[in-house]
Protein backbone atom coordinates (compact mmCIF):
# COMPACT_ATOMS: atom_id res chain seq x y z
CA UNK A 1 0.00 0.00 0.00
CA UNK A 2 1.42 3.79 -0.11
CA UNK A 3 3.42 4.84 2.11
CA UNK A 4 3.01 8.43 3.70
CA UNK A 5 5.72 9.73 5.68
CA UNK A 6 5.50 13.08 8.06
CA UNK A 7 8.12 14.89 9.00
CA UNK A 8 9.29 16.26 11.85
CA UNK A 9 7.58 13.62 14.18
CA UNK A 10 7.93 16.09 17.01
CA UNK A 11 8.18 20.05 17.09
CA UNK A 12 8.63 22.43 20.18
CA UNK A 13 8.00 25.60 19.32
CA UNK A 14 7.70 29.73 21.28
CA UNK A 15 4.39 31.22 20.92
CA UNK A 16 4.87 33.70 17.86
CA UNK A 17 6.98 31.59 16.09
CA UNK A 18 6.26 29.94 12.24
CA UNK A 19 6.69 26.34 10.88
CA UNK A 20 6.35 24.29 8.09
CA UNK A 21 5.17 20.28 8.89
CA UNK A 22 5.86 17.80 6.00
CA UNK A 23 4.01 15.05 3.97
CA UNK A 24 5.79 12.85 1.57
CA UNK A 25 4.09 10.08 -0.26
CA UNK A 26 4.76 7.10 -2.43
CA UNK A 27 2.46 6.74 -5.30
CA UNK A 28 -0.19 9.17 -7.04
CA UNK A 29 -3.19 10.80 -4.99
CA UNK A 30 -6.76 11.81 -6.05
CA UNK A 31 -7.19 13.05 -2.03
CA UNK A 32 -5.02 14.54 0.68
CA UNK A 33 -5.80 16.22 3.35
CA UNK A 34 -4.65 17.64 6.94
CA UNK A 35 -6.33 17.00 10.10
CA UNK A 36 -5.28 18.38 13.69
CA UNK A 37 -6.32 15.74 16.38
CA UNK A 38 -7.18 18.10 19.41
CA UNK A 39 -6.28 16.39 22.88
CA UNK A 40 -9.94 14.62 23.27
CA UNK A 41 -8.85 12.88 19.69
CA UNK A 42 -11.59 14.50 17.48
CA UNK A 43 -10.05 14.80 13.97
CA UNK A 44 -10.43 18.72 12.95
CA UNK A 45 -10.04 18.88 9.28
CA UNK A 46 -7.98 21.89 8.17
CA UNK A 47 -7.07 21.43 4.27
CA UNK A 48 -8.79 19.33 1.60
CA UNK A 49 -5.51 20.22 -0.82
CA UNK A 50 -4.89 17.17 -3.54
CA UNK A 51 -3.45 19.75 -5.47
CA UNK A 52 -2.07 23.48 -5.47
CA UNK A 53 -2.18 26.00 -2.34
CA UNK A 54 -4.78 26.94 0.19
CA UNK A 55 -5.06 29.49 2.78
CA UNK A 56 -7.35 30.10 5.82
CA UNK A 57 -5.95 32.53 8.43
CA UNK A 58 -2.70 31.20 10.37
CA UNK A 59 -2.86 28.28 8.26
CA UNK A 60 -1.99 27.54 4.57
CA UNK A 61 -0.83 24.45 2.53
CA UNK A 62 0.71 23.30 -0.59
CA UNK A 63 0.60 20.04 -2.30
CA UNK A 64 2.60 19.24 -5.17
CA UNK A 65 1.42 16.21 -5.88
CA UNK A 66 3.89 15.33 -9.35
CA UNK A 67 6.77 15.30 -6.51
CA UNK A 68 4.49 13.70 -4.13
CA UNK A 69 4.19 15.93 -1.06
CA UNK A 70 2.65 18.51 0.53
CA UNK A 71 3.54 21.27 3.12
CA UNK A 72 1.35 22.60 5.82
CA UNK A 73 2.69 26.05 7.09
CA UNK A 74 1.20 27.11 10.98
CA UNK A 75 2.44 31.17 11.36
CA UNK A 76 2.61 32.83 14.27
CA UNK A 77 2.09 29.95 16.19
CA UNK A 78 -0.48 30.29 19.48
CA UNK A 79 -0.23 27.89 22.36
CA UNK A 80 -4.42 26.04 20.94
CA UNK A 81 -2.36 25.23 17.94
CA UNK A 82 -0.69 22.50 19.96
CA UNK A 83 -1.59 19.15 19.25
CA UNK A 84 -0.87 15.92 16.55
CA UNK A 85 -1.23 16.88 12.88
CA UNK A 86 -2.25 14.57 10.32
CA UNK A 87 -1.68 14.56 6.59
CA UNK A 88 -3.70 11.34 4.96
CA UNK A 89 -3.97 10.13 1.24
CA UNK A 90 -6.23 8.64 -1.25
CA UNK A 91 -4.21 6.89 -4.20
CA UNK A 92 -5.84 7.45 -7.36
CA UNK A 93 -8.70 5.66 -7.81
CA UNK A 94 -9.28 4.76 -4.43
CA UNK A 95 -11.57 5.73 -1.56
CA UNK A 96 -9.98 4.86 1.49
CA UNK A 97 -7.41 7.73 3.19
CA UNK A 98 -4.42 6.22 4.71
CA UNK A 99 -2.81 8.28 7.41
CA UNK A 100 0.66 9.79 7.57
CA UNK A 101 3.07 9.35 11.05
CA UNK A 102 1.55 12.17 12.22
CA UNK A 103 3.21 15.79 13.44
CA UNK A 104 2.85 15.89 17.82
CA UNK A 105 3.30 20.00 17.85
CA UNK A 106 3.95 21.48 21.21
CA UNK A 107 3.52 25.47 21.38
CA UNK A 108 4.90 27.05 24.72
CA UNK A 109 4.30 30.14 25.88
CA UNK B 1 -18.47 20.82 5.88
CA UNK B 2 -20.65 17.53 6.45
CA UNK B 3 -21.16 16.04 9.99
CA UNK B 4 -20.42 12.57 11.20
CA UNK B 5 -21.75 11.65 13.96
CA UNK B 6 -20.70 8.58 16.17
CA UNK B 7 -21.82 7.30 19.57
CA UNK B 8 -20.93 6.11 22.11
CA UNK B 9 -17.89 8.84 22.90
CA UNK B 10 -16.61 6.48 25.81
CA UNK B 11 -17.89 2.85 26.76
CA UNK B 12 -16.33 0.48 29.69
CA UNK B 13 -17.25 -2.82 29.15
CA UNK B 14 -16.23 -6.60 30.81
CA UNK B 15 -13.90 -9.33 28.72
CA UNK B 16 -15.85 -11.44 26.88
CA UNK B 17 -19.21 -8.90 25.86
CA UNK B 18 -19.62 -7.34 22.09
CA UNK B 19 -20.06 -3.54 22.04
CA UNK B 20 -21.26 -1.49 19.21
CA UNK B 21 -20.65 1.50 17.77
CA UNK B 22 -22.41 3.39 15.70
CA UNK B 23 -21.61 5.98 13.06
CA UNK B 24 -23.88 8.59 10.97
CA UNK B 25 -23.92 10.91 8.44
CA UNK B 26 -26.07 13.39 9.55
CA UNK B 27 -26.66 15.81 6.67
CA UNK B 28 -25.45 13.57 3.60
CA UNK B 29 -25.51 10.30 2.10
CA UNK B 30 -22.81 7.90 2.68
CA UNK B 31 -23.04 4.84 0.50
CA UNK B 32 -19.07 4.04 1.53
CA UNK B 33 -17.70 4.30 5.36
CA UNK B 34 -14.19 3.68 7.07
CA UNK B 35 -13.67 2.73 10.32
CA UNK B 36 -10.34 3.06 11.77
CA UNK B 37 -8.00 2.47 14.94
CA UNK B 38 -5.71 4.07 17.16
CA UNK B 39 -3.42 2.98 19.90
CA UNK B 40 -1.93 5.41 22.13
CA UNK B 41 0.13 8.24 20.78
CA UNK B 42 0.29 6.03 17.26
CA UNK B 43 -1.66 6.79 13.94
CA UNK B 44 -4.97 5.86 12.29
CA UNK B 45 -5.24 2.84 11.15
CA UNK B 46 -7.32 1.85 8.70
CA UNK B 47 -9.71 -0.99 9.75
CA UNK B 48 -12.07 -1.70 7.01
CA UNK B 49 -14.46 -0.04 4.24
CA UNK B 50 -17.84 -0.20 5.12
CA UNK B 51 -20.04 -0.61 1.88
CA UNK B 52 -23.90 0.26 1.81
CA UNK B 53 -25.94 -3.10 0.95
CA UNK B 54 -22.77 -5.58 0.92
CA UNK B 55 -20.27 -7.08 2.80
CA UNK B 56 -17.07 -5.02 4.24
CA UNK B 57 -13.90 -4.90 2.98
CA UNK B 58 -11.70 -5.56 5.58
CA UNK B 59 -7.73 -4.47 5.92
CA UNK B 60 -4.99 -6.82 5.97
CA UNK B 61 -4.71 -8.19 9.11
CA UNK B 62 -8.01 -7.24 10.25
CA UNK B 63 -10.34 -9.94 11.97
CA UNK B 64 -13.61 -10.15 10.17
CA UNK B 65 -15.01 -12.11 13.11
CA UNK B 66 -13.93 -9.76 15.98
CA UNK B 67 -14.93 -6.74 14.44
CA UNK B 68 -18.13 -6.91 12.64
CA UNK B 69 -19.50 -4.56 10.18
CA UNK B 70 -22.98 -3.65 9.04
CA UNK B 71 -24.15 -0.42 6.58
CA UNK B 72 -27.34 -1.43 7.13
CA UNK B 73 -28.62 2.22 5.21
CA UNK B 74 -27.20 5.00 3.65
CA UNK B 75 -26.55 7.17 6.53
CA UNK B 76 -25.60 4.34 9.19
CA UNK B 77 -22.75 2.27 9.67
CA UNK B 78 -22.65 0.26 12.66
CA UNK B 79 -19.04 -1.67 14.44
CA UNK B 80 -19.55 -4.88 16.67
CA UNK B 81 -16.54 -5.64 18.52
CA UNK B 82 -17.92 -9.22 19.35
CA UNK B 83 -16.11 -11.15 22.83
CA UNK B 84 -13.51 -8.39 23.47
CA UNK B 85 -10.42 -8.59 25.26
CA UNK B 86 -8.28 -6.07 26.85
CA UNK B 87 -5.81 -6.21 23.83
CA UNK B 88 -9.36 -4.70 22.06
CA UNK B 89 -9.08 -1.50 24.19
CA UNK B 90 -8.63 1.72 22.05
CA UNK B 91 -9.58 4.74 20.32
CA UNK B 92 -12.21 3.44 17.33
CA UNK B 93 -13.42 6.62 14.45
CA UNK B 94 -15.41 6.30 11.77
CA UNK B 95 -15.45 8.30 8.51
CA UNK B 96 -17.30 9.33 5.52
CA UNK B 97 -16.85 10.92 2.33
CA UNK B 98 -19.42 13.42 0.61
CA UNK B 99 -20.53 12.06 -2.30
CA UNK B 100 -19.04 12.31 -5.69
CA UNK B 101 -15.68 11.27 -6.25
CA UNK B 102 -12.49 11.95 -5.12
CA UNK B 103 -14.29 14.10 -2.29
CA UNK B 104 -13.79 15.28 1.25
CA UNK B 105 -13.58 12.78 4.35
CA UNK B 106 -15.17 13.85 7.63
CA UNK B 107 -14.69 11.81 10.64
CA UNK B 108 -16.72 11.48 13.66
CA UNK B 109 -15.71 12.24 17.19
CA UNK B 110 -14.30 8.74 17.94
CA UNK B 111 -15.15 6.11 20.56
CA UNK B 112 -12.66 5.35 23.19
CA UNK B 113 -13.16 1.57 24.01
CA UNK B 114 -11.91 0.09 27.36
CA UNK B 115 -12.25 -3.45 28.36
CA UNK B 116 -11.82 -4.69 31.62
Amino acid sequence: GIQVEQSPPDLILQEGANSTLRCNFSDSVNNLQWFHQNPWGQLINLFYIPSGTKQNGRLSATTVATERYSLLYISSSQTTDSGVYFCAVAQTGANNLFFGTGTRLTVIP
Amino acid sequence: GAVVSQHPSRVICKSGTSVKIECRSLDFQATTMFWYRQFPKQSLMLMATSNEGSKATYEQGVEKDKFLINHASLTLSTLTVTSAHPEDSSFYICSAREPGSPSEAFFGQGTRLTVV
